[in-house]
């Protein structure tokens, strides 16, 4: 079995500001991991993953993620928020049982303080 | 230009009435996926299709159905929909059914039961 735990339900940061959210998983083999994002009425978006090899991945509209199999998280971050980054955030984790099923946390929603 | 597309995009009806959620993709994909989103609950996988003629049920499949007769499409189908269907629908599509293949989401179905 798998499962996805996002802390933090909304979470508010000032323009500039360091983008942390925070994602942990359980997976009973080596999992693959994935944050997308989604803006109000459209649907997800794939912001980055990680499937094997570099523990740090970098995805698109500067954010990046680091794999930690020892704390098992894959928290994503930001350095620097820009307005446009209001969204909610979906942390999801599928594994290698032949069904590309994604399971997700229940999404953090990213205000942006100007 | 690449994209799954749903139709239609709200929907509100009446408890008992069947409907169909059509998808459609353009991208030759095999794996095609029916998600629901609900507030604090993340999204949760209704069904899945591998390829054509091949499905099979995910987390929340009670009181859905779904075919796959065409590569491009995957209908889904509510015979006699009740209130405690009223969600958002997400239909997604993946390469194959490897893990680790980056989805490709529609925009969102919202559909309101009464």
């Amino acid at each position: 079995a798998q499962s996805v735990t996002q802390l933090g339900s909304h979470v508010s940061v000032s323009e500039g500001a360091l983008v942390l959210l925070r994602c942990n998983y359980s997976s009973s083999v080596p999992p693959y991991l994935f944050w997308y994002v989604q803006y109000p009425n459209q649907g997800l978006q794939l912001l980055l993953k990680y499937t094997t090899g570099a523990t740090l991945v970098k995805g698109i509209n500067g954010f990046e993620a680091e794999f930690k199999k020892s704390e098992t998280s894959f928290h994503l971050t930001k350095p620097s928020a820009h307005m446009s980054d209001a969204a909610e955030y979906f942390c999801a984790v599928s594994s290698n049982f032949g069904n590309e099923k994604l399971t997700f946390g229940t999404g953090t929603r990213l205000t942006i303080i100007p | 230009e690449a994209q799954v597309t749903q139709n239609p995009r709200y929907l509100i009806t009446v408890t008992g009435k069947k409907l169909t959620v059509t998808c459609s993709q353009n991208m030759n994909h095999e794996y095609m996926s029916w998600y629901r989103q609900d507030p604090g609950l993340g999204l949760r996988q209704i069904y899945y299709s591998m390829n054509v003629e091949v499905t099979d049920k995910g987390d929340v499949p009670e009181g859905y159905k779904v075919s796959r007769k065409e590569k491009r499409n995957f209908p889904l189908i509510l015979e006699s929909p009740s209130p405690n269907q009223t969600s958002l629908y997400f239909c997604a599509s993946a390469y194959n059914g490897q893990s680790g293949q980056p989805q490709h989401f529609g925009d969102g179905t919202r559909l309101s039961i009464l």
